[in-house]
């Protein structure tokens, strides 16, 4: 079993659809949640940490369910930039103070 | 202020051959790590500096790959002799503050051998 798990998609939606992603994860002692986006060839760029009470930037809203160890992003009011693969990504704490744990990445496209 | 910077963005080098790549952190950022994203499969942790020290090096595959900072300021990561699953994109990043707080990473050394 995978330790980060993640619908691959693709997500194909309209623009100013709402979608949402989720992630599982495997350690239970995780303690730090992040989504990253990454484009096209391009590096993983930090998208929003989550945190336990759910937190949202903007068009985004993360939610962390910890007894479930289960996270989600939903994106409201899809733009066409908003086209990318979004990372699941936890720190396990356990297994090595500082590492992270990616998930394979969700693809979104968005459309017209 | 300046980015993560690594060099060369591309290699395309044949089996057998040794490849260094390079990466300037962010400036002041103790914390450096190195990830590899193989064609098809997640991104993966390879080790990470605190400074000139390595805090973790769980991630590095085998002894063909050697990874140093010294001065704890830039990094280069060997691979000696490079063999054909070593292709992939090679991704550092930084921190200041470790990863509780996510990295900033570079744009990547995409690594081809055949």
């Amino acid at each position: 079993r995978k330790e980060v798990e993640q619908d691959p998609g693709p997500f194909n939606v309209p623009e100013g659809a709402t979608v949402a992603f989720n992630c599982t994860y495997s350690n239970s002692a995780s303690q730090s949640f992040f989504w990253y986006r990454q484009d096209c060839r391009k590096e993983p760029k930090l998208l929003m940490s989550v945190y336990s009470s759910g937190n949202e930037d903007g068009r985004f809203t993360a939610q962390l369910n910890r007894a479930s160890q289960y996270i989600s992003l939903l994106i409201r009011d899809s733009k066409l930039s908003d086209s990318a693969t979004y990372l699941c990504v936890v720190n396990p704490i356990s297994g090595g103070y500082n590492k992270l744990i990616f998930g394979a990445g969700t693809r979104l496209a968005v459309h017209p | 202020e300046a980015g993560v910077t690594q060099f060369p963005s591309h290699s395309v080098i044949e089996k057998g051959q040794t490849v260094t790549l390079r990466c300037d952190p962010i400036s002041g950022h103790d914390n450096l790590y190195w990830y590899r994203r193989v064609m098809g499969k997640e991104i993966k942790f390879l080790l990470h500096f605190v400074k000139e020290s390595k805090q973790d090096e769980s991630g590095m595959p085998n002894n063909r790959f050697l990874a140093e900072r010294t001065g704890g300021t830039y990094s280069t990561l060997k691979v000696q002799p490079a063999e054909l699953e070593d292709s992939g994109v090679y991704f550092c990043a930084s921190s200041l503050r470790g990863g509780n707080y996510g990295y900033t990473f570079g744009s990547g050394t995409r690594l081809t051998v055949v």
